[in-house]
C-alpha cells in the first residue's frame, strides 16, 4: 500500500460547481498534512495546511480524519483558474514530506 | 528575493554524458531537496540535505550524486546519464523538516537523455 493515495482524476467540472478530493495515508504516525497545487508545467506551491479541526481559506476547505486516515479538500464555486493538479502531502515526524501523485482538476466554462 | 532558482531550465544529453544541475535558495533555509517528476509517478525524492555539508538518500537515489558545500546551494550530478533519467527535476527548500514546514520549489529543469 502506498503511503499517500489519491484518485488521479481528471475531475471535469463546470464553473461554479463544488468539487471534493480525498486522499488516504497509510502511516498512522503522520503528523502534518498539506495540500499543494501544481499548474501545468510549473512547480508545486503550497495551497493550504490541514489542521486537526479543519480549516477554511476562502472557497477552499480542508478536513482531516485521523481515525480513517484521510484528508479532504473541498472547492466551492469553482473558477476556471482552479484548473490544476492538487497534491496531497503528508509529514511523518522528522522525515521529508511524502507527496501523493495528485488529482487533476479541469474546470470547464 | 528570488526564492529558489534552478540552472539550467532545459538540457538535452546523450547517453553516457554527465552534467550537474544547480539549485540556489536565498531564504537561508536549512533543508534542501531534489525531486524528479515523471508522468503518472508523481514527485519522487532523490536526495536531500539537512544542512551544509550533509546529504541523505531519498526514494530514488541510484544514478545521482549530490553535494551541499554551501548552505544556499544544492548540486545534483548525473555521472553517466541514461534515458531512464529523462524527467523534470525540481529542487526545493524549507526551514524545517517536520511540522508545519512549507517547501518552496524552484521552476524545474527539463532533462532529456537520448
Amino acid at each position: 500500500r502506498k503511503e499517500v493515495e489519491q484518485d488521479p482524476g481528471p475531475f471535469n467540472v463546470p464553473e461554479g460547481a463544488t468539487v471534493a478530493f480525498n486522499c488516504t495515508y497509510s502511516n498512522s504516525a503522520s503528523q502534518s498534512f498539506f495540500w499543494y497545487r501544481q499548474d501545468c508545467r510549473k512547480e508545486p506551491k503550497l495551497l493550504m495546511s490541514v489542521y486537526s479541526s479543519g480549516n477554511e481559506d476562502g472557497r477552499f476547505t480542508a478536513q482531516l480524519n485521523r481515525a480513517s486516515q484521510y484528508i479532504s479538500l473541498l472547492i466551492r464555486d469553482s473558477k476556471l483558474s482552479d484548473s490544476a493538479t492538487y497534491l496531497c502531502v503528508v509529514n511523518t515526524g522528522n522525515t521529508p514530506l511524502v507527496f501523493g501523485k495528485g488529482t487533476r482538476l479541469s474546470v470547464i466554462a | 528575493n528570488a526564492g529558489v532558482t534552478q540552472t539550467p531550465k532545459f538540457r538535452v544529453l546523450k547517453t553516457g554524458q554527465s552534467m550537474t544541475l544547480l539549485c540556489a535558495q536565498d531564504m537561508n533555509h536549512e533543508y534542501m531537496y531534489w525531486y524528479r517528476q515523471d508522468p503518472g509517478m508523481g514527485l519522487r525524492l532523490i536526495h536531500y540535505s539537512v544542512g551544509e555539508g550533509t546529504t541523505a538518500k531519498g526514494e530514488v537515489p541510484d544514478g545521482y550524486n549530490v553535494s551541499r558545500l554551501k548552505k544556499q546551494n544544492f548540486l545534483l550530478g548525473l555521472e553517466s546519464a541514461a534515458p531512464s533519467q529523462t524527467s523534470v527535476y525540481f529542487c526545493a527548500s524549507s526551514q524545517r523538516l517536520a511540522g508545519l514546514n512549507e517547501q518552496f520549489f524552484g521552476p524545474g529543469t527539463r532533462l532529456t537523455v537520448l
